[in-house]
């Protein structure tokens, strides 16, 4: 079955920590990959995606991803976190362009609390 | 800017009431999705929709149904809400098409507690 896995539910670091949010997924044949930020009583919004080519990509904010199809991962990184980077986090994979499909899988979701 | 809009940021309804939430988007865009947001358990796809008039089940659609009669608009509806339903509802919507990027906005959601 289709699945996407955040293994880290909750995560609290001191400000200018680095940051590892881990994201596996199952899905068969190729991928748009995605991650998803919740700001304290804010709306959903992308933070950066995958689509194809340099499986490294960067995102706003000064975050990063790494897409290692080998292993189903798209672990989301950042070198020094601030106290505004406190948030919910949300990892989503969706089909190909020959997928035919438009939906989203959405992970369970990493909550981040950075400490001032 | 895309700007998806909810009707209502809170709502309190009672068991057995229908009870609908209202989704409109600006951007032209041909998907449309309702979602559930539940803590521990992510977002959850209760329906969506590629075009007007057309919509499909998510993974959770029991208990719900939706209308899309106009692009832009897309409404879910609790036919008798259920304590079971008090949850974060979102609203999401997407370009449509084979080169379609696949970006979802998200609404600022709607926060629905049956009493």
């Amino acid at each position: 079955a289709q699945s996407v896995s955040q293994h880290n539910h909750h995560v609290i670091l001191s400000e200018a920590a680095s940051l590892e949010l881990g994201c596996n997924y199952s899905y068969g044949g190729t991928v748009n990959l995605f991650w998803y930020v919740q700001y304290p009583g804010q709306h959903l919004q992308l933070l950066l995606k995958y689509f194809s080519g340099d499986p490294l990509v960067k995102g706003i904010k000064g975050f990063e991803a790494e897409f290692i199809k080998s292993k189903f991962s798209f672990n989301l990184r950042k070198p020094s976190v601030q106290w505004s980077d406190t948030a919910e986090y949300f990892c989503a994979v969706m089909g190909g362009p020959t997928s035919g499909t438009y939906k989203y899988i959405f992970g369970t979701g990493t909550r981040l609390k950075v400490l001032a | 800017d895309v700007k998806v809009t909810q009707s209502s940021r809170y709502l309190v309804k009672r068991t057995g009431e229908k009870v609908f939430l209202e989704c409109v988007q600006d951007m032209d865009h041909e998907n449309m999705f309702w979602y559930r947001q539940d803590p521990g358990l992510g977002l959850r796809l209760i329906y969506f929709s590629y075009d007007v008039k057309m919509k499909e089940k998510g993974d959770i659609p029991e208990g719900y149904s939706v209308s899309r009669e106009k692009k832009e608009r897309f409404s879910l509806i609790l036919e008798s809400a259920s304590t079971n339903q008090t949850s974060m509802y979102l609203c999401a919507s997407s370009e449509g098409g084979a080169l379609a990027k696949n970006i979802q906005y998200f609404g600022a959601g709607t926060r629905l507690s049956v009493l």
